[in-house]
């Protein structure tokens, strides 16, 4: 069964404008992982978030995972052109020296206009 | 460049054609992963293979086999192929000696099946 939903399906913003995209997920995890995707291309991972942290940033992004909503969000600020893709969450269960058990959401497309 | 190279990029086949999808990892990670991607679906996880294991095939039907000689080499055997079984072809790989990690992906294997 599908584990992540991101919401929204679709986000249009302006350049410089910030980008927030939402994630939930069913089951318990051991950590969450958001992806981006352009278009036709491989995903390229973003962030990794543990299931005992709650906020975590890396450049422009901020992610925050709420294990008790069972919910994450990505935050993008100062939005661009080239931030233009799909981006996906994944929840993993897999657990130290066993394959990685990631299961991802449908995504959320995000253009940016220039 | 992630490290992960898939070939061939771009595959049209009948359906009573053989093919078979390559990856290879650089990256000298231990597990190994084949993900289809179809169109408004969300990423579905097709095999698992971990030190050349296979450690998950999530019912998927015959007509897909894989292959993993080593750790670095993944291949997806396809035959007698329908046309649903169209979409984009995904490897992914990851290093199980540290967790928790992330996947890194190749750019895909688009298959047009007619």
């Amino acid at each position: 069964s599908q584990q992540g939903e991101e919401d929204p399906q679709a986000l249009s913003i302006q350049e410089g404008e910030n980008a927030t995209m939402n994630c939930s997920y069913k089951t318990s995890i051991n950590n969450l992982q958001w992806y981006r995707q352009n278009s036709g291309r491989g995903l390229v991972h973003l962030i990794l978030i543990r299931s005992n942290e709650r906020e975590k940033h890396s450049g422009r992004l901020r992610v925050t995972l709420d294990t008790s909503k069972k919910s994450s969000s990505l935050l993008i600020t100062a939005s661009r052109a080239a931030d233009t893709a799909s981006y996906f969450c994944a929840t993993d269960r897999g657990s130290s020296g066993s394959a990685r058990q990631l299961t991802f959401g449908s995504g959320t497309q995000l253009t940016v206009l220039p | 460049e992630t490290g992960v190279t898939q070939t061939p990029r771009h595959l049209v086949m009948g359906m009573t054609n053989k093919k078979s999808l390559k990856c290879e990892q650089h990256l000298g990670h231990n597990a190994m992963y084949w993900y289809k991607q179809s169109a408004k679906k969300p990423l579905e996880l097709m095999f698992v293979y971990n030190f050349k294991e296979q450690t998950e095939n999530n019912s998927v039907p015959s007509r897909f086999s894989p292959e993993c000689p080593n750790s670095s080499h993944l291949f997806l055997h396809l035959h007698t192929l329908q046309p649903e079984d169209s979409a984009l072809y995904l490897c992914a790989s990851s290093q199980e000696a540290s967790s928790p990690g992330e996947l890194f992906f190749g750019e895909g294997s688009r298959l047009t099946v007619l």
